[in-house]
């Protein structure tokens, strides 16, 4: 069954450490993968995907994620996180572009 | 660019009545439109899939004479829950996509909040 894992529902980091979101996938082919972020009142908003090609993609906002077909995974990850960073990220798997699966979602908190 | 409204925001409605929410791109022309729906602290799920000027697909499991679709033009798609059940609760949220950039990525709405009461 095709189905995204995100193993971590809430993380809390201090403002400037690095973080790493995990993301597990299962999926029948090689699949379109994507990372949404959505913050309280605004639509989600894609941070990066990877289709083919380089498995270390960049994204928007200093993400980047890498894929690992060996692991079936599409970690998330930024170097110094910062404080508008807070919000929740979801994980996409699909086909295509059109039907995403997404993850349950991990909730990101940042201390100062 | 590419921004995509839903409205209202948030709607109560009472049990037994019918709520329209409105799915709109401002600044493309969206020819395939998405519904979900995201109960809390779940993933989104996608209910259907619809391009403008035929019906819409619905995925399995979703009652199409209950959540209808309309995607009559290529700005604007509305989902209407008809006879809302209490069940029926739940943050809605449309996407939209336009085929003719190239880019064949979705772009998300904001969500509507739906509370049967």
């Amino acid at each position: 069954a095709q189905s995204v894992t995100q193993p971590d529902i809430h993380i809390t980091v201090s403002e400037g450490a690095s973080l790493e979101l995990r993301c597990n996938y299962s999926y029948g082919a090689t699949p379109y993968l994507f990372w949404y972020v959505q913050s309280p009142g605004q639509g989600l908003q894609l941070l990066l995907k990877y289709f083919s090609g380089d498995t270390l993609v960049q994204g928007i906002k200093g993400f980047e994620a890498e894929f690992k077909r060996s692991q079936s995974s599409f970690n998330l990850r930024k170097p110094s996180v910062h404080w508008s960073d807070a919000a929740e990220y979801f994980c996409a798997v699909g086909a295509n572009t059109d039907k995403l699966i997404f993850g349950t979602g991990t909730r990101l908190q940042v201390f100062p | 660019g590419a921004v995509v409204s839903q409205h209202p925001s948030w709607v109560i409605c009472k049990s037994g009545t019918s709520v329209k929410i409105e799915c709109r791109s401002l600044d493309f022309q969206a020819t395939t439109m998405f519904w979900y729906r995201q109960f809390p602290k779940q993933s989104l799920m996608l209910m259907a899939t619809s391009n403008e000027g035929s019906k819409a697909t619905y995925e399995q499991g979703v009652e199409k004479d209950k959540f209808l679709i309309n995607h009559a033009s290529l700005t604007l798609s509305t989902l209407t829950v008809t006879s809302a059940h209490p069940e029926d609760s739940s943050f809605y949220i449309c996407s939209a996509r336009d085929q003719g950039t190239g880019l064949e990525e979705q772009y998300f709405g904001p969500g509507t909040r739906l509370t049967v009461t």
